[in-house]
């Protein structure tokens, strides 16, 4: 059984950093892309970073490039985000996705609620 | 610029269908986008992968109740035998060059 676990969320002061993890397991974690996703309270999806399989590629959304890092152990089938200069508007709940063969996000985690605030 | 599009809600009766659209911005009408359901309180679930040409693959114990089809830069997704856990946000989500991933804004479907 696929399966993702994301941690790390808490709160956090304006400024501050937070790391967020996901721990991948049921499937062969090295061969698959991945991405992480957010979501605001009452809002939608936003998509924020992606890795390739090897960390070759890497891509960012403008809102948070600069700021967040996205990384990969795969020997450890997990997946990280740095999250540095924390503001208001990155609380949210935090999902790690797995990138299917097809191109869609087809697994995802139960997300990790990450609060900024003063 | 690569944009879905997709009505707020939606609604239709318990053992009804209901077709749901997401509109590909102008120029993207041979993109292939992915539909998700995400039930209150709960982290987004795959369903299917949608082709341009309609053809679909269904995510891990999706029922067939489920079914996606096209036309031109529309996707549809359609339920059919409606229950209560239908009752859901729906997202499409395609990806591509620049703005890698892209998700639509959700449908908010409510079964009545």
């Amino acid at each position: 059984e696929v399966k993702l676990v994301e941690s790390g969320g808490g709160l956090v002061q304006p400024g501050e950093s937070l790391r967020l993890s996901c721990a991948a397991s049921g499937f062969i974690f090295s061969g698959y892309s991945m991405n992480w996703v957010r979501q605001a309270p009452g809002r939608g999806l936003e998509w924020l970073s992606y890795i390739s399989t090897r960390s070759r590629v890497l891509y960012n959304a403008d809102s948070v490039k600069g700021r967040f890092t996205i990384s990969r152990d795969n020997a450890d089938n997990s997946l990280s985000l740095q999250m540095r200069s924390l503001r208001d508007e990155d609380t949210a709940v935090y999902y790690c996705a797995r990138e299917g063969e097809d191109g869609g996000l087809d697994y995802w985690g139960q997300g990790t609620l990450v609060t900024v605030s003063s | 610029q690569l944009v879905l599009t997709q009505s707020p809600s939606a609604s239709a009766s318990l053992g009804a269908s209901v077709k749901l659209t997401c509109t590909l911005s102008s120029g993207h009408s041979s993109y292939t986008i992915a539909w998700l359901q995400q039930q209150p309180e709960r982290g987004p679930r795959y369903l299917m992968n949608l082709n341009s040409d309609g053809s679909h693959n269904r995510g891990d114990g999706i029922p067939d109740r489920f079914s996606g089809s096209g036309s031109g830069t529309e996707r549809y997704l359609t339920i059919s035998s409606l229950q209560s856990d239908d009752e859901a946000e729906y997202y499409c989500q395609t990806w591509g060059t620049g703005t890698y991933v892209v998700f639509g804004g959700g449908t908010k479907l409510t079964v009545l």
